[in-house]
């Protein structure tokens, strides 16, 4: 079993739409995630960050977290074509022990339609 | 501006060679930073963790003696390739961990053996 399991995709959505991304996590004592968000061939860059339980947003993405079903989800509101990339959900799996080693889903190819 | 640098971002170098990529914070100290490694169209995947001042702590399945990793200051990591060879071809990122929890990662270097 993956440390870390992202929805496979791709996923295809149209403009304005609402784009959902998954991911869950094996590791009860997780503490910190993060959604990233990684254009081909360059560097991830973040998204967003969430460590308690519920909903956390930040203009049009909203990561929610629900540590007892060890799941976490990134919504991504009126689309753009801009926003078609890689998404990378990223889990630090020791329980905070080395902040910042991250293990990462294996991403979700999001593409945006006008 | 970038918080966290790589050098060099594309570098080509022979079989057989070494080359070695450098990893720096800008303007903050970092004790521990990551090194990854991303296959095309793959996920990151953590190489191993540097530590100022003492060894660095890789991840299984990954060869010390190829892949030496020198964390000697406070803002700079270096990852070495050694005696490369065409399958150590990839995109090399690092990444560092700033105190309030925010996780900076590098550009990327990419790596082509000849």
């Amino acid at each position: 079993q993956k440390e870390v399991e992202q929805n496979s995709g791709p996923l295809s959505v149209p403009e304005g739409a609402i784009a959902s991304l998954n991911c869950t996590y094996s590791d009860r004592v997780s503490q910190s995630f993060f959604w990233y968000r990684q254009y081909s061939g360059k560097s991830p860059e973040l998204i967003m960050s969430i460590y308690s339980n519920g909903d956390k947003e930040d203009g049009r993405f909203t990561a929610q977290l629900n540590k007892a079903s060890q799941y976490v989800s990134l919504l991504i509101r009126d689309s753009q074509p801009s926003d078609s990339a890689t998404y990378l959900c990223a889990v630090n799996l020791d329980g905070g022990t080395s902040y910042g080693k991250l293990t990462f889903g294996q991403g979700t190819i999001l593409t945006v339609h006008p | 501006g970038a918080v966290v640098s790589q050098h060099p971002s594309r570098v080509i170098c022979k079989s057989g060679t070494s080359v070695k990529i450098e990893c720096r914070s800008l303007d903050f100290q970092a004790t521990t930073m990551f090194w990854y490694r991303q296959f095309p169209k793959k996920s990151l995947m953590l190489m191993a963790t540097s530590n100022e001042g003492s060894k660095a702590t890789y991840e299984q399945g990954v060869e010390k003696d190829k892949f030496l990793i020198n964390h000697a200051s406070l803002t700079l990591s270096t990852l070495t390739v050694t005696s490369a060879h065409p399958e150590d071809s990839s995109f090399y990122i690092c990444s560092a961990a700033r105190v309030g929890n925010t996780i900076y990662f590098g550009e990327g270097s990419w790596l082509t053996v000849v």
